[in-house]
């Protein structure tokens, strides 16, 4: 079965907020991360969630409940150069290290 | 400073040949691994070294796959015998660990080596 889930697209408006959920299976879970990357180029890091609660940075947070098995990742103020996609990805889920499991990303459109 | 770097960019090979992608990490980060992304699909794990360890080789999809990093440094992807199902950008990322920083381990990703086997 499917590790993580987030939607597959999403459109919103420059200016508004967004808002990204991300779920996954809790079992061997040790810490979240949201990837930010544009078409034909490498992902690019923007948070990291380990504890329960919201992080702040900048324009986006990103809150984990550790519990629900749950994430989002909110961009305030959307510009468009935001439009990407962004994707989830936690450690643990597959064994032992630091290895990556990813969400399949969802793809954000900014609109005028 | 100079992230992950990989080469080449691009790669065109005929169905059969052998490939190897190239993956130099950020100076000093202890830890690199292999990820693939193929159309369509979230970034699958391949395989991750970790300083003098034995490598974690359970992401490779067969035995055609294998990886070497020789001096604790560069990383070489070799795919034998490839098959168009190998046509994916492979994506490589370091880490360090650093117990002063939050988090320890993220991991830093290359541009990606684009790969398509005809």
């Amino acid at each position: 079965g499917q590790n993580i889930d987030q939607p597959t697209e999403m459109t919103a408006t420059e200016g508004a907020i967004v808002q990204i959920n991300c779920t996954y299976q809790t079992s061997g879970f040790n810490g979240l991360f949201w990837y930010q990357q544009h078409a034909g180029e490498a992902p690019t890091f923007l948070s990291y969630n380990v504890l329960d609660g919201l992080e702040e940075k900048g324009r986006f947070s990103s809150f984990l409940s550790r519990s629900k098995g749950y994430s989002y990742l909110l961009l305030k103020e959307l510009q468009m150069k935001d439009s990407a996609s962004y994707l989830c990805a936690a450690t643990g889920l597959t064994g032992g290290g630091n290895k990556l499991t990813f969400g399949t990303g969802t793809q954000l459109k900014v609109e005028l | 400073g100079a992230g992950v770097s990989q080469s080449p960019s691009n790669k065109v090979t005929e169905k059969g040949k052998d490939v190897e992608l190239r993956c130099d990490p950020i100076s000093g980060h202890t830890a690199l691994y292999w990820y693939r992304q193929s159309l369509g699909q979230g970034l699958e794990f391949l395989i991750y070294f970790q300083g003098n360890s034995a490598p974690d080789k359970s992401g490779l999809p067969s035995d055609r796959f294998s990886a070497e990093r020789t001096g604790g440094s560069v990383s070489t992807l070799t795919i034998q015998r490839t098959q168009q199902e190998d046509s994916a950008v492979y994506l490589c990322a370091s880490s360090s660990r650093n117990q002063f920083q939050l988090p320890q381990e993220t991991q830093y990703f290359g541009p990606g080596t684009r790969l398509l086997v005809l």
